[in-house]
């Protein structure tokens, strides 16, 4: 049974860094084809993807945000981290991990986590 | 970057009514195409993977057509617990895993 769960801070200052944790189980990130990547979604608004880690380390980032993003993990504790500095209010969101098999699709989510930006 | 137009940004049907939704690539994507449903306060389910691969378990009523541009998602016959928002998303370029705007469906 594959599960993702989200962990972080629900509230961070203007201009703070956003460190958010991915704790997954059911699979191995060392597994030949296993990702996990990085959603977020604004209330009320789209999906916009951020980042993914594959299997050999390999990382990708959103064109218009890879400046401020770092993807990292730790297949011995099965955790994905994502690091966002310079933290705006318009990066209040709802931050997702996802399992993203062979860089393709998104086939298992975590529950979310809300992050809020507010002085 | 790739962009991803979906249309319409909502719509409302009747149960038991065929519902379309379009999406359209801003260049080639191939095949490249996945589509997910997205309830209320919950995570994004992916329902069909590769522009017309349904998902194990995702009810026949969901399809996917399409390729190169322009793709279709239709539900045959629009059930109550279909009400959501459903986001169409390319992956054949990985600079950029682009969704589209997505499209409410609500009941009539």
């Amino acid at each position: 049974q594959v599960t993702l769960r989200e962990s972080g801070p629900a509230l961070v200052k203007p201009t703070q860094t956003l460190t958010l944790t991915c704790t997954f189980s059911g699979f191995s990130l060392s597994t030949s084809g296993m990702c996990v990547s990085w959603v977020r979604q604004p209330p009320g608004k789209a999906l916009e993807w951020l980042a993914l880690i594959d299997w050999d380390d390999d990382k990708y980032y959103s064109t218009s945000l890879k400046t401020r993003l770092t993807i990292s993990k730790d297949t011995s504790k099965n955790q994905v981290v994502l690091t966002m500095t310079n933290m705006d209010p318009v990066d209040t969101a709802t931050y997702y991990c996802a399992r993203t098999f062979n860089l393709q699709n998104f086939d298992y989510w975590g529950q979310g986590t809300l992050v809020t930006v507010s002085s | 970057d790739i962009q991803m137009t979906q249309s319409p940004s909502s719509l409302s049907a009747s149960v038991g009514d065929r519902v379309t939704i379009t999406c359209q690539a801003s260049q080639d994507i191939s095949n490249y195409l996945n589509w997910y449903q997205q309830k209320p306060g919950k995570a994004p389910k992916l329902l069909i993977y590769d522009a017309s691969n349904l998902e194990t378990g995702v009810p026949s009523r969901f399809s996917g057509s399409g390729s190169g541009t322009d793709f279709t998602f239709t539900i045959s016959s629009l059930q109550p617990e279909d009400i959501a928002t459903y986001y169409c998303q390319q992956y054949d370029n990985l600079l950029s895993l682009t969704f589209g705007g997505g499209t409410k469906v609500e009941i009539k």
